[in-house]
This record gives C-alpha cells, structure tokens and sequence, in this order.
C-alpha cells in the first residue's frame, strides 16, 4: 500500500521568511496531493491540493510543487504570519478505492 | 464545499462500555466514507473504509470486531467502539470524498472529529 513520509517534523521560522515542508510517496499509480492546515482539537482543513497531471500550483502564499519521477512534493508558504502556526499534513491517494494517507505532520511555528 | 456532520464532538465512557459515534453527508451522497484514528502530537491514521451497502475494509492491525462499522444507509455510517479502554482514547474523524466528477481524485470531507476518553 502507499507510504508517505514528510519532513521536518518540526519548523520554526520567523514572521516574513519562506517554509518549506517536503513529502514523498510510494505508490507511482497515487495521482492526488492534498495538504492539509490542522489546529489543535480540530478537523484538518484543506490548504491547497495537487494532481498528477499538474507539476505546480499557486494560491496567494502557498504553492505546491509536485515530481512524479522523484515521487515527491512540497508546500511553499512564503511572507509566513503568526496565524499560519498549526500542524500541516501532506496526503496522498491513488486507485485504493479513494483513501487517503497521511504524512508525519510538520509543526509549523511562526515567531513574531 | 461538501458537508460532513460527526456526532458526538467529544464522549466520555467507562472502561467496558461501547460507544458510537456517527458520520453523515449532509448535502450529498457518500457510497463510501472513512474512518481514522489521531493520537495526540500524531498523524490521521486510517482505521478502515466504510463502504454503503457492504462489509467495512479494515486497514491493517485494526480489530474489526472491537471498531464495528456501520454504513447502511447513503449519507450515514457510523464506527461503535466495543468494549472500549483507556488505550482507545483517541481523536476519531470520519471523511467522505467530493462526490463531483465522479473521480477518485477529489477533495475529502471532514467530519468535525470525535475525543473519545475512556476512564
């Protein structure tokens, strides 16, 4: 089945910088990248996603890169803020009936 | 975007006592719905995926017989603890995949999670 392994498992920047967490997937026949934002107590909720047919997405601040040979790909978050401090997870799902599978997590630390 | 309700947000049972926990697609119709597990400062691990109609398929290392899964109808499943104890305390959430374009490459919808305490 699919393995997904994300790194750092933590990361802390200042308010400004650029971070950057990366994933890597086993399965080459995977075609769907989500990340997910996740605050403490709550649900994760969606930041930005990606398809096997698409090498790179953009939204605003955040961007995810995706390289289907190398199986792996990346959240950007540039001109990082205080609020973007929580867990974020990246996913991967393929032809196993739709689930998804989660990488480690990665706390984000913002620092004012 | 899509909907999913899960209820309760938060269960304190005794240890020995069964607990059920629901998931329901509130705007559209989940054939299939997912179930995992979070234990604090870890990931979402997927417990098993629940198919309407059909027996549950359970991932790996997950007892069936103590997380019995129930999808009998198209916008409600439901996951029973049996026979619940303390190392079952856990963040359980439930999702179901944006039925839109029918593909299985669509965005997945999160119930608001579940903090089961067993005491």
């Amino acid at each position: 089945g699919e393995n997904v392994e994300q790194h750092p498992s933590t990361l802390s920047v200042q308010e400004g910088d650029s971070a950057v967490i990366k994933c890597t997937y086993s399965d080459s026949a995977s075609n769907y990248f989500p990340w997910y934002k996740q605050e403490l107590g709550k649900r994760p909720q969606l930041i930005i996603d990606i398809r096997s047919n698409v090498g790179e997405k953009k939204d605003q601040r955040i961007a995810v890169t995706l390289n289907k040979t190398a199986k792996h790909f990346s959240l950007h978050i540039t001109e990082t803020q205080p609020e973007d401090s929580a867990v974020y997870f990246c996913a991967a799902s393929g032809n196993q009936g739709g689930k998804l599978i989660f990488g480690q997590g990665t706390e984000l630390s913002v620092k004012p | 975007g899509a909907v999913v309700s899960q209820h309760p947000s938060r269960v304190i049972c005794k240890s020995g006592t069964s607990v059920k926990i629901e998931c329901r697609s509130l705007d559209f119709q989940a054939t299939t719905m997912f179930w995992y597990r979070q234990f604090p400062k870890q990931s979402l691990m997927l417990m098993a995926t629940s198919n309407e109609g059909s027996k549950a398929t359970y991932e790996q290392g997950v007892e069936k017989d103590k997380f019995l899964i129930n999808h009998a109808s198209l916008t409600l499943s439901t996951l029973t603890v049996t026979s619940a104890h303390p190392e079952d305390s856990s963040f359980y959430i439930c999702s179901a995949r944006s039925p839109t374009g029918g593909s299985r490459n669509t965005e997945a919808f999160f119930g608001q999670g579940t903090r089961l305490t067993v005491v």
